[in-house]
């Protein structure tokens, strides 16, 4: 059965303390990694799609990457504006469906 | 703004009514799936519908069901409703054999009384 896993649940960081969101998986052919950013109340808004091991995206503060078996969302000098929570998912070779992980709650204080 | 919109924003049911909530998929999408998200956990798939019929289930029982129309716009009706049912119902919309990024709308919030 697919899994994704998060850590840490909930993260606080002072605004420019740089910090990484990690997302750990198993899956049974990975057809994609997916990250999302949910403000509360909200659909998830999508950031980064990954394919393979090695590959890395980014987009402006926000850096994620992807091993075999986790991936890493880094942000760099966060502002109070990035505090939403990040939800990682897997879509699998052999479902329809993408498989989540509970998500990090950051919150950024300025 | 992803182009996937969905109706109503907020509900208000009791125990054992139905409920149908409707949702637009982004232009040119042809597939459509629907998401639950209790508070404070991530999404769990419900089903996917592609060209109008169903074509992946989650861990859900049947009176949760769907449909897609052919201008690729999706109901998805709950039965009997619970208590438990009481979440953030999301929907999402792709192109089954291009992109795999799925795009997801703002959500109706359902509260079962």
């Amino acid at each position: 059965e697919d899994q994704v896993t998060q850590s840490p649940e909930a993260l606080r960081l002072q605004e420019g303390e740089s910090s990484s969101l990690n997302c750990s998986y198993t899956v049974s052919g990975l057809r994609g990694l997916f990250w999302y950013r949910q403000d509360p109340g909200k659909g998830p808004e999508f950031l980064f799609t990954l394919y393979s091991a090695g590959e890395e995206k980014e987009k402006e503060r926000l850096k994620a990457t992807l091993t075999k078996k986790e991936s890493f969302l880094h942000i760099t000098a966060p502002k109070p504006e990035d505090s939403a929570t990040y939800l990682c998912a897997v879509g699998n070779n052999y479902g329809q469906n993408f498989v989540f992980g509970p998500g990090t709650r950051l919150s950024v204080l300025p | 703004e992803t182009g996937v919109t969905q109706s109503p924003t907020h509900l208000i049911k009791t125990r054992g009514q139905q409920v149908t909530l409707r949702c637009s998929s982004q232009s040119g999408h042809n597939t459509v799936s629907w998401y639950q998200q209790a508070l404070g956990q991530g999404p769990q798939f419900i089903f996917q519908y592609y060209r109008e019929e169903e074509n992946g289930r989650g861990n859900f029982p049947p009176r949760f069901s769907g449909l897609q129309f052919p201008n690729y716009s999706s109901e998805l009706n709950v039965n009997a409703l619970e208590l438990d049912d009481s979440a953030l119902y999301l929907c999402a919309s792709r192109i089954t054999g291009e992109e795999e990024t799925q795009y997801f709308g703002p959500g109706t919030r359902l509260l079962v009384l």
